[in-house]
C-alpha cells in the first residue's frame, strides 16, 4: 500500500511569509503527527491530529498550526516565517491506538 | 521534562564488527520504546519496538535491543554490521502520561559509518 505522502518536497520562502505543508497518511490511518527535524535540535514533536482533533501539542509558538480533514489528510501552516524555521518537516501516520509511526520523506523548508 | 539521550553521536566500525548504541530516557512510568533508522536519502523507518513483555526484542536486518527498566535504557545491538548499515539511528520514547502514544521524544541520533 502507498506510504505517507508529503508535498511539496522542497520549498524556499522568505522571512515574514507563510507556508502550508500537506500530508496524506497511509490509507486507514487516522492519526497524523508532525515533527520538525533540524541539525541542532534533532526531531521535535509539533502536534498530533486524530479524527480531525488536535490530540497533543509540542512546545512550538502559535505561528505553527495544523488541521486534519475528514479523509485524515493533514496540513500544517507556519506563519510569519523566521530564519530558524528552516528545517525538514516530517509527517507520520498511525492507526491511532499507538504503535509504530510511519514517516513520510518530509518537506524541506528553507527560509531566506 | 522528558528527554532521551543517545551517547554516541558518530560511530565508525569496520564490516563484521559488533555494534552497540546506547539510549537512555529520563524517567520511568509506562513507556513505549523505538529505534528508527534513516538511510541516506531515505525516510525514517522502524527497526524495532518495545511495548511490553520480553525485554529483548528483535527487529529487522538482524538488529535487537534490550529494555532494562532499572537503568531506563534501551540499547541497540547487532552482532556483525554490514556496509549497508551505514545510516543514522534514532532512539525514541513515548510516555503514556503524555496522553498519546504518537508523541515521541527522539534522541539526537547516532551516525553510524561502516567501512569495508
Amino acid at each position: 500500500k502507498a506510504g505517507v505522502t508529503q508535498t511539496p518536497r522542497y520549498l524556499i520562502k522568505t522571512r515574514g511569509q507563510q507556508v502550508t505543508l500537506s500530508c496524506s497518511p497511509i490509507s486507514g490511518h487516522r492519526s497524523v503527527s508532525w515533527y520538525q527535524q533540524t541539525p541542532g535540535q534533532g526531531l521535535q514533536f509539533l502536534f498530533e491530529y486524530f479524527s480531525e482533533t488536535q490530540r497533543n501539542k509540542g512546545n512550538f509558538p502559535g505561528r505553527f498550526s495544523g488541521r486534519q480533514f475528514s479523509n485524515s489528510r493533514s496540513e500544517m501552516n507556519v506563519s510569519t516565517l523566521e530564519l530558524g524555521d528552516s528545517a525538514l518537516y516530517l509527517c507520520a501516520s498511525t492507526r491511532g491506538g499507538g504503535g509504530e509511526l510511519f514517516f513520510g520523506e518530509g518537506s524541506r523548508l528553507t527560509v531566506l | 521534562a522528558q528527554s532521551v539521550s543517545q551517547h554516541n553521536h558518530h560511530v565508525i566500525l569496520s564490516e563484521a564488527a559488533s555494534l552497540e548504541l546506547g539510549c537512555n530516557y529520563s524517567y520511568g512510568g509506562t513507556v513505549n520504546l523505538f529505534w528508527y533508522v534513516q538511510y541516506p536519502g531515505q525516510h525514517l523507518q522502524l527497526l524495532l519496538k518495545y511495548f511490553s513483555g520480553d525485554p529483548l526484542v528483535k527487529g529487522i536486518k538482524g538488529f535487537e535491543a534490550e529494555f532494562i527498566k532499572s537503568k531506563f535504557s534501551f540499547n541497540l545491538r547487532k552482532p556483525s554490521v554490514q556496509w549497508s548499515d551505514t545510516a543514522e539511528y534514532f532512539c525514541a520514547v513515548g510516555w503514556e502520561v503524555t496522553g498519546t502514544a504518537s508523541k515521541l521524544t527522539f534522541g539526537t541520533g547516532t551516525r553510524l559509518q561502516v567501512t569495508l
